[in-house]
């Protein structure tokens, strides 16, 4: 059974921290990785669809990076905001199946 | 419109209850997920249907019953469900099926925290 991981589990900055959070998974024979974001309360909500070419994705104050040879996905967050607050998922797409399988999630909280 | 709209939000049942989950998306997604999530745990996939077809079960108990009536709807019937059914239930829609749309993200409802007493 695959397994990824997401480390920490659980995060608090202040308002203006810059922040990171890792995604790691054994293998590189996958199609894709996604990262969601899920505010309480709300839907989960996609940031990002990275694939094999492992580029480097943005949007606004957030990115993402895809290491495919060491089996890792770091999610920056700059400048960290209250509404930043949330729990980030990470989910891969293996080659070998059909189904997206989730990580735990990091939860990210954020004080003014 | 891009939501994915669950009903209903919150439910709880006895063990001899019949109830049914719904989902609906009007973006014209070709493929619907059932997602089962306990807490502190990673949402588990439950059932995929793609082009109203079923394609994809994770081995789950026979009291979970999918239903896809249309491309825009998916339900979830339940009968004689445990304790330990107790979760919260996200559906999710993809434009192609996961065999073509690797690439795809879902968009997810907001769930339905279902209780069993």
């Amino acid at each position: 059974i695959l397994n990824v991981e997401q480390s920490p589990q659980s995060l608090h900055v202040q308002e203006g921290d810059s922040t990171n959070f890792t995604c790691s998974f054994p293998s590189s024979n996958f199609y894709a990785l996604h990262w969601y974001r899920w505010e309480t309360a709300k839907s989960p909500e996609a940031l990002f669809v990275m694939t094999l070419n492992g580029d480097e994705k943005k949007k606004g104050r957030i990115s993402a990076t895809l290491n495919t040879k060491e089996g890792y996905s770091y999610l920056y967050i700059k400048g960290s905001q209250p509404e930043d607050s949330a729990t980030y998922l990470c989910a891969l797409f293996p080659s070998n199946t059909g189904k997206l399988i989730f990580g735990q999630g990091t939860t990210l909280q954020v004080k003014p | 419109d891009t939501e994915v709209t669950q009903t209903p939000k919150h439910l709880v049942m006895g063990m001899t209850n019949k109830k049914s989950l719904k989902c609906e998306q009007h973006m014209g997604h070709r493929a619907m997920y059932w997602y089962k999530q306990k807490a502190k745990k990673p949402p588990e996939l439950m059932f995929v249907y793609s082009y109203e077809k079923l394609s994809i079960n994770e081995s789950v108990p026979s009291r979970f019953s999918p239903e896809c009536p249309n491309s825009s709807l998916l339900n979830l019937h339940l009968h004689a469900l445990q304790p330990e059914d107790s979760a919260l239930y996200l559906c999710a829609s993809s434009q192609k099926g996961p065999g073509q749309g690797r690439n795809e993200k879902l968009f997810f409802g907001s769930g339905t925290q279902l209780s069993v007493l």
